[in-house]
């Protein structure tokens, strides 16, 4: 079984300032891993993907994501806050639905962004 | 390319009423997925489609929901009768049908379903 805790359902940071969004996963098999966004009013866009390559993994706008065995953690980071990155993030993790790999995804809980001027 | 399209995006319906909703995945895409967000939870899985045929539906929450996706294309979720509960936003998603669990999966804009 697979699960996924995002700690801290609400993140405020300033324009300009670090963004560290946290998730931690459980997972019974190699885990491949996602953060993706929600705008408003918009739908889920993939914001990056680790599928056992590197380890550190660049995605759009700047962010990026370091996968880390030993803490069970994929932690969510931009080193400058744009107010346009104010949306709701989610972390996931692919699981192995009935003995093959069709990538069903079990969500966190999410983690609302909001960007201070 | 067009991305997921989901219809309608939004949804007031009395409670014991039908709702379908409907999803056209990206064009080659033969894995289809929907998802549902209840108010205050997670995104939760509710049924895989490889091509035509339901390769999981472990996530469907009772009889009242049922999915189709006829000729392989485009797919439909009905509720019916629909229940207050069942209130929240749809996603539908898709991806290739490559066997790997690392495929992105694209989803679309969701279709907010409210039951009064």
């Amino acid at each position: 079984a697979q699960s996924v805790t995002q700690l801290g359902s609400h993140v405020s940071v300033s324009e300009g300032a670090l963004v560290l969004l946290r998730c931690n996963y459980s997972s019974s098999v190699p885990p491949y891993l996602f953060w993706y966004v929600q705008y408003p009013n918009q739908g889920l866009q993939l914001l990056l993907k680790y599928t056992s390559a590197a380890t550190l993994v660049k995605g759009i706008n700047g962010f990026e994501a370091e996968f880390k065995k030993s803490e069970t953690s994929f932690h969510l980071t931009k080193p400058s806050a744009h107010m346009s990155d104010a949306a709701e993030y989610f972390c996931a993790v692919s699981s192995n639905a009935g003995g093959t790999s069709y990538g069903k995804l079990t969500f966190g809980q999410g983690t609302i962004l909001t960007v201070h001027p | 390319e067009a991305g997921v399209t989901q219809f309608p995006s939004h949804s007031v319906i009395e409670k014991g009423q039908t709702v379908t909703l409907r999803c056209d995945p990206i064009s080659g895409h033969d894995n289809l997925y929907w998802y549902r967000r209840v108010m205050g939870k997670e995104i939760k899985f509710l049924l895989h489609f490889v091509k035509e045929s339901k390769q999981d539906e472990s996530g469907m929450p009772n009889n009242r929901f049922l999915a189709e996706r006829t000729g392989g294309t485009y797919s439909t979720l009905k509720v019916q009768p629909a229940e207050l509960e069942d209130s929240g936003v749809y996603f539908c998603a898709s991806s290739q049908l490559t066997g790997s669990r690392g495929n992105t999966i694209y989803f679309g804009e969701g279709s907010w379903l409210t039951v009064v």
